[in-house]
């Protein structure tokens, strides 16, 4: 069964950093892209950044509004991804997905149930 | 780059169909086979419904389908059921290699 569990969630205050953590398994990790995908409360998905597998060097991509704030990172042995969160704004509070990509397909099909994030001070 | 447009909200009796648009730009959802459509119900975790723009994962009920024209790509649901009543995303691969999803529409069944 394929599964991704997100965790590292919590209160920060505008400004700080925060790293979260996406366990996954179930699956081959190191074949997938993971992307991280949030939603403010009563709001709609907003996709914020994607790490590519070894073959394709991780390239990373990153939506505007968290780009040079924000990094995915992954740890192949230990079917982790990471999302560092940097620069904090109070505009960043929201629930936290993780998604894999599976290879070879241009959708993310498993969701993790995701952590919540809130900024403020 | 900006989120894709899909109506706030559509509405349709049991058993009717309804059709949600998801408008974007030559550089998203016209350049590319990889439009997604996704369901959330409140408080769940959204759920793939459509792939590659008309591809149904395993599991998905028949009642769902996809197509594209252009720069609109289009979630369709017949025989509508009380089921189906949720928030409906669409999302697509860009010209950027990155991702963008519509705002979103919420689907009531009257």
């Amino acid at each position: 069964e394929v599964q991704l569990v997100e965790s590292g969630g919590g209160l920060v205050q505008p400004g700080g950093s925060l790293r979260l953590s996406c366990v996954t398994s179930g699956f081959r990790f190191s074949d997938s892209p993971v992307h991280w995908v949030r939603q403010a409360s009563g709001k709609g998905l907003e996709w914020v950044g994607r790490i590519k597998r070894k073959v394709d060097s991780y390239a990373t991509g990153y939506a505007e509004s968290v780009k040079g704030r924000f990094i995915v990172s992954r740890d192949d042995s230990k079917n982790t991804a990471y999302l560092q969160m940097n620069s904090l704004k109070i505009e960043d509070t929201a629930v936290y997905f993780c998604t894999r990509q599976p290879v070879g397909s241009g959708t993310c099909d498993y969701w993790g149930q995701g952590t919540v994030v809130t900024v403020s001070s | 780059q900006s989120a894709l447009t899909q109506p706030a909200s559509v509405s349709g009796s049991p058993g009717q169909s309804i059709t949600i648009p998801c408008t974007g730009t030559s550089s998203d959802v016209g350049g590319y086979n990889y439009v997604s459509w996704y369901q959330q119900h409140p408080g769940k975790v959204p759920e793939l419904m459509i792939y590659d723009v008309t591809k149904r994962p395993s599991g998905v009920s028949n009642r769902f389908s996809g197509s594209k024209s252009g720069n609109t790509a289009s979630l369709t649901i017949s025989g509508l059921q009380a089921e189906d009543e949720a928030d409906y995303y669409c999302s697509s691969f860009t010209a950027s290699s990155t991702w963008v999803f519509g705002g979103g529409t919420k689907l009531t069944v009257l």
